[in-house]
């Protein structure tokens, strides 16, 4: 069965340092999102991303985040000068017409 | 106020019961997901609906548009059903999803 994969499984990181976060989504969708869960709260949307342009993003998703499918299968979510608030587990999702979200397994980044 | 609200937030069941888990949300919406959080944290898509009723094995649900309600049913629940199951909604097609807070569900033996 087809799935959405995620690299790093987890990440810790310094306060202040950038990061990366990979995804690479099923290869025929054409819908991708992050999404973000803080420890014990609910998942919060960050961006969506179509056509090769974000096509929505949340008041989380401030100049300190990007996103980029820089070659066609990778979908990278970069997060600059990080904080300790980051920390939490960040998933990836894409979506084919007609069908629901399928997730990958989260990274779970901890900034120290 | 939250725009998704799931009921109950803690369930606890003896294997093989009946169980059913509440959604409310106050948007008007394209579509209803209900989805999986296993405690490793992978979240997996059980079901998307805009109305009616679905049914995957032995779960089942359903959705009453008036009503702004989703239900998700389990039948003859097992001990490797619990999960958290989370109902989130999708206001725009293909727009994103709003999650509820999640009912953790856990089947004892």
């Amino acid at each position: 069965e087809p799935e959405v994969t995620q690299t790093p499984s987890h990440q810790v990181t310094q306060m202040g340092q950038e990061v990366i976060l990979r995804c690479v989504p099923i290869s025929n969708h054409l819908y991708f999102y992050w999404y973000r869960q803080i420890l014990g709260q609910k998942v919060e949307f960050l961006v969506s991303f179509y056509n090769n342009e974000i096509s929505e993003k949340s008041e989380i998703f401030d100049d300190q985040f990007s996103v980029e499918r820089p070659d066609g299968s990778n979908f990278t979510l970069k997060i600059r000068s990080t904080k300790l608030e980051d920390s939490a587990m960040y998933f990836c999702a894409s979506r084919l017409t007609g069908y629901g979200a399928f997730f990958g397994q989260g990274t779970r980044l901890t900034v120290v | 106020k939250n725009e998704v609200e799931q009921s109950p937030q803690n369930l606890t069941a003896q294997e093989g019961e009946f169980i059913t888990i509440n959604c409310s949300y106050s948007v008007g919406i394209s579509a209803l997901h209900w989805l999986q959080q296993h405690p490793g944290g992978g979240i997996v898509s059980l079901f998307m609906l805009s109305s009616g009723k679905k049914k995957h094995g032995r779960l089942i649900a359903t959705i009453n548009i008036q009503e702004k309600h989703s239900s998700l049913h389990i039948t003859a629940s097992h001990p490797r059903d619990s999960a958290v199951y989370i109902c989130a909604v999708e206001k725009a097609s293909y727009g994103k999803l709003t999650f509820g807070q999640g009912t953790i569900l856990t089947v004892h033996p």
